[in-house]
């Protein structure tokens, strides 16, 4: 059974950094490629970033509103995707989910969801 | 970038109705989208992916079509566990963007 289990959330104020984990079991961690998106209260969906498998080049890509400030990571050995958030602003409060999706494709979906952690971000 | 848009924002519904709902992309992502339905406190569910294709699990009243620039989820009789929102989803680009959702409730 395939489990996504993030951690790391909480009150911080703004300006600070919180680092988030998404822990994973239940499928070849390293052949896939992690992803974050974020809901903010009562709003929808928003793509966060990703990091490629290694057999893809390891690279990532973020969402215009946190390049420069978030960067997502991996430990395949342990099977763990990482989303630091530096320079964390109001805006950036939202439940945060991870996911992954085959590198390979053609087609990217995604049919696995962690339960999502909460950041709160205020002073 | 690629914006996705849905229509309606919303609807009322009853059981047993036939629901439509679209989705529109700024330019044109062939086949490369993909349907989800969010209950309240949940994260969101995988219904359809490559526009027509049904995920496993998923009940076969739930059909979607299209391709290019317009898409739709169709509901042939509305379920009382339907009730939820629904947003389509572009992966013809890795930014992943979604629709702002369509939020199916009871009439």
């Amino acid at each position: 059974e395939v489990q996504l289990v993030e951690s790391g959330g909480g009150l911080v104020k703004p300006g600070r950094s919180l680092r988030l984990s998404c822990t994973s079991s239940g499928f070849k961690f390293g052949d896939y490629s992690m992803t974050w998106f974020r809901q903010a209260p009562g709003k929808g969906l928003e793509w966060v970033g990703l990091i490629r498998s290694k057999g893809f080049g390891g690279t990532t890509e973020y969402a215009a509103s946190v390049k420069d400030r978030f960067i997502i990571s991996r430990d395949d050995s342990n099977k763990i995707a990482y989303l630091l958030m530096n320079s964390l602003k109001t805006e950036d409060t939202a439940l945060y989910y991870c996911t992954y999706y085959h590198s390979g494709g053609p087609y990217y979906y995604f049919e696995n969801w962690g339960q999502g952690t909460l950041v709160t971000v205020s002073s | 970038d690629i914006q996705m848009t849905q229509s309606p924002s919303s609807l009322s519904a009853s059981v047993g109705d036939r629901v439509t709902i679209t989705c529109r992309a700024s330019r044109n992502i062939n086949n490369y989208l993909n349907w989800y339905q969010q209950k309240p406190g949940k994260a969101p569910k995988l219904l359809i992916y490559a526009a027509v294709n049904l995920q496993s699990g998923v009940p076969s009243h739930f059909s979607g079509s299209g391709s290019g620039t317009d898409f739709t989820l169709t509901i042939s009789s509305l379920q009382p566990e339907d009730f939820a929102t629904y947003y389509c989803q572009q992966s013809y680009t890795t930014l992943f963007t979604f629709g702002p959702g369509t939020k199916v409730d009871i009439k």
